[in-house]
């Protein structure tokens, strides 16, 4: 499995955007990225995932060079419920179940007014 | 469709005692996944189980802990005569069948936060 770099923390303001760069110089052909948010007392969920280009869907987006050496989860015009712990995680997950997720450190996120 | 549910959300023990964590997966989720998370860290995966099967107990530490899927009711973690390292929040997750290529994703519960006395 890929190792992941993250920021350990962030800070940010209501109505900004915020965006958490993941490196993985490792990662593997196969490999897809994904991230997770995580509130407190809270099991993680499930937030996007890419394997290249960019990747959008309602709540994120999610750039990833051609190299895919890193990647960048962004987060449009954040509100204080964005405050969260943000998990990058690479591995081969596909179809298949089995797919143990390898969560680091992760980057909290703080926003405020 | 109701989420993973996990029960107890809060359990305390006194060190030797057991401990018995309950997941049950979501609706139409055969593959079950348990996590143990420590203060300040990520999730680390503990096993893998399907119904009746343990898949991948690579995560489980090697004494103390058992897990299963029974066929019916809910997956169990038990941890036997806890000791205080044990303190952690175990998350269970569930996904559906494989039906095909794509991202199998893995929901999670709301963690069962376990103190040992």
């Amino acid at each position: 499995l890929a190792k992941t770099t993250q920021p350990i923390s962030m800070d940010s303001y209501e109505g900004q955007e915020v965006n958490i760069t993941c490196s993985h110089n490792n990662i593997a052909t196969n490999d897809y990225i994904t991230w997770y948010q995580q509130f407190p007392s809270q099991g993680p969920r499930f937030i996007i995932q890419g394997y290249k280009t960019k990747v959008t869907n309602e709540v994120a987006s999610l750039f990833i060079p051609a190299d895919r050496k890193s990647s960048t989860l962004s987060l449009p015009r954040v509100s204080l419920s964005d405050t969260a712990v943000y998990y990058c995680l690479v591995g081969d997950i596909l179809t298949g179940g089995g797919n143990k997720l390898t969560f680091g450190t992760g980057t909290q996120l703080k926003v405020e007014l | 469709n109701a989420g993973v549910m996990q029960n107890p959300r809060h359990l305390v023990r006194r060190r030797g005692q057991e401990a018995r964590l309950r997941c049950s997966p979501m609706k139409g989720h055969s593959h079950v996944y348990w996590y143990r998370q420590l203060p300040e860290e990520g999730l680390k995966f503990m096993v893998y189980l399907q119904k009746e099967n343990i898949i991948d107990e690579s995560g489980m530490p090697k004494e103390r802990f058992s897990a299963e899927f029974p066929k019916e009711g809910p997956s169990i973690l038990r941890i036997q005569q806890v000791v205080r390292g044990d303190s952690a929040a175990y998350f269970c997750a569930s996904s559906p069948t494989a039906t095909g290529g794509g991202y199998n994703e893995q929901f999670f519960g709301p963690g069962t936060r376990l103190t040992v006395l």
